[in-house]
This record gives C-alpha cells, structure tokens and sequence, in this order.
C-alpha cells in the first residue's frame, strides 16, 4: 500500500525551532516529488514547496521561502518541513503530499497520496 | 488572497447538481490543463477528485465531473448525496519555480 506517515502534533513555544517529517512506503520514494501544504485554523489549502527526494531538488512558494526548509533524507524514505524560529502564527496543520506522476514533472500534476497531517501549535 | 477564486460556499438539496467554479489568470488555468480538484471533509486529509482538468482517479463516482473554459475551471456534483458536504479546493499548475497553486476553498453544504 502506497502511503505517508507524519509525525505527531507538536507544541512549542515562539522562537523555538522544529521539525517534522513524511515518510513514504510502497513506492520508489526517490522518483516522486513530496509537497507540503499548509493549513491554519478553519482556513484554507496553502501550498508551501516540494521536493524530489532523487537529488534534492527543492522549490518554494514567495509565501514561505526563507521562512521554511524542506528536506529529504532518501536512505530512510523521510522528508521534512522544519523551522528555525517559530512564531504564533505558524500554528497550523501541515500536510505532506505526492503527486500521481513519477519522475520530475511529475510536481505539476494533481496530487494523490496524502499524509494523516501533523498539528502544529505555537504559543507562549 | 488565494492565487485562485472560488465562492465561499454552495447548497443544495439530495438529489441536485451543484458547480463551483474556480477562476485564475491566463497565466495558470487559461495556459494549462493541470488543475485538479479536492475533496476534504472535516477533520480530514484532502482527497483528490479530479485531475487534468476533468480525469477522474480510481473510486471516484462520476457524479463528479470537471471542466474548463479560458481561466476558469469547474467543479459539478450531480445526485448531491449528504456524504459530499465538504470543503471543495481547486489547484493548477503556475510556473516551474511555483508549480502550485490553491483556491481558497468551497464550503459544500447539502440541505
């Protein structure tokens, strides 16, 4: 079965730094791009980069470049969103995602393998 | 402000159709053909519904179907069921540096 785990819900305090991961299983990891998609309390879908695990190949949204890192470690089928510094209002829940197409086009296609999502609480 | 527009929200009763539309920019949605559309009940990851403008993935009843015309996409549901009500988002492809973007999503609610 085809799927991304998240890791669990995180509190932290403001200025604080994270970060979490997405594993994937049951599919060649290193050949389909994983995004991460952000969402604030009773908001909407916000994408926020991707990442293609076979040779790091990273792009972020304006939104959120310099604000975020994504990674990805293939030897162990994990990516990441981390942070340096958090604030109150990165509170949100966070999702990674795959998208249908293998290979490196693949980012711009609909995307059809999700993670449970990861809460993210920021507060003093 | 999402990259794409969509209302808020819809209604409708069982048994109805409803369509959401999604409108961008000549520059996303007018040049492309790769907007999907998601489904994503309360409490819930995003599902996706439809991709490449109107494809539908394995399992998803063709009560749903997608299409497009100049920047705007859209979304219809016919034989609204109580299971739809949900939030609907659309996305389409940008640019290579910024493959996606969202609308700010449709709350779906079956009377």
């Amino acid at each position: 079965e085809v799927q991304l785990v998240q890791s669990g819900a995180e509190v932290k305090k403001p200025g604080e730094s994270l970060k979490i991961s997405c594993k994937g299983s049951g599919y060649s990891f290193t050949n389909y791009w994983i995004g991460w998609v952000r969402q604030m309390p009773g908001k909407g879908l916000e994408w926020m980069g991707i990442i293609y695990p076979g040779d790091s190949d990273t792009r972020y949204s304006p939104s959120f470049q310099g604000r975020v890192t994504i990674s990805a470690d293939k030897s162990i089928r994990t990516a990441y969103l981390q942070w340096s510094s958090l604030r109150a209002s990165d509170t949100a829940m966070y999702f990674c995602a795959r998208p249908m197409y293998s290979g490196y086009i693949g980012y711009s296609y609909g995307m059809d393998v999700w993670g449970q999502g990861t809460t993210v609480t920021v507060s003093s | 402000q999402s990259a794409l527009t969509q209302p808020p929200s819809v209604s409708g009763s069982p048994g109805q159709s409803v369509t959401i539309s999604c409108t961008g920019t000549s520059s996303d949605i007018g040049s492309y053909t790769r907007v999907s559309w998601y489904q994503q009940p309360p409490g819930t990851a995003p599902k996706l519904i439809i991709y490449e403008v109107s494809n539908r993935p394995s399992g998803v009843p063709d009560r749903f179907s997608g299409s497009k015309s100049g920047n705007t996409a859209s979304l219809t549901i016919s034989g609204l069921q109580a299971e739809d009500e949900a939030d609907y988002y659309c996305s389409s492809f940008k640019t290579s540096t910024t493959p996606v973007v969202f609308g700010g999503g449709t709350r779906l609610t079956v009377l």
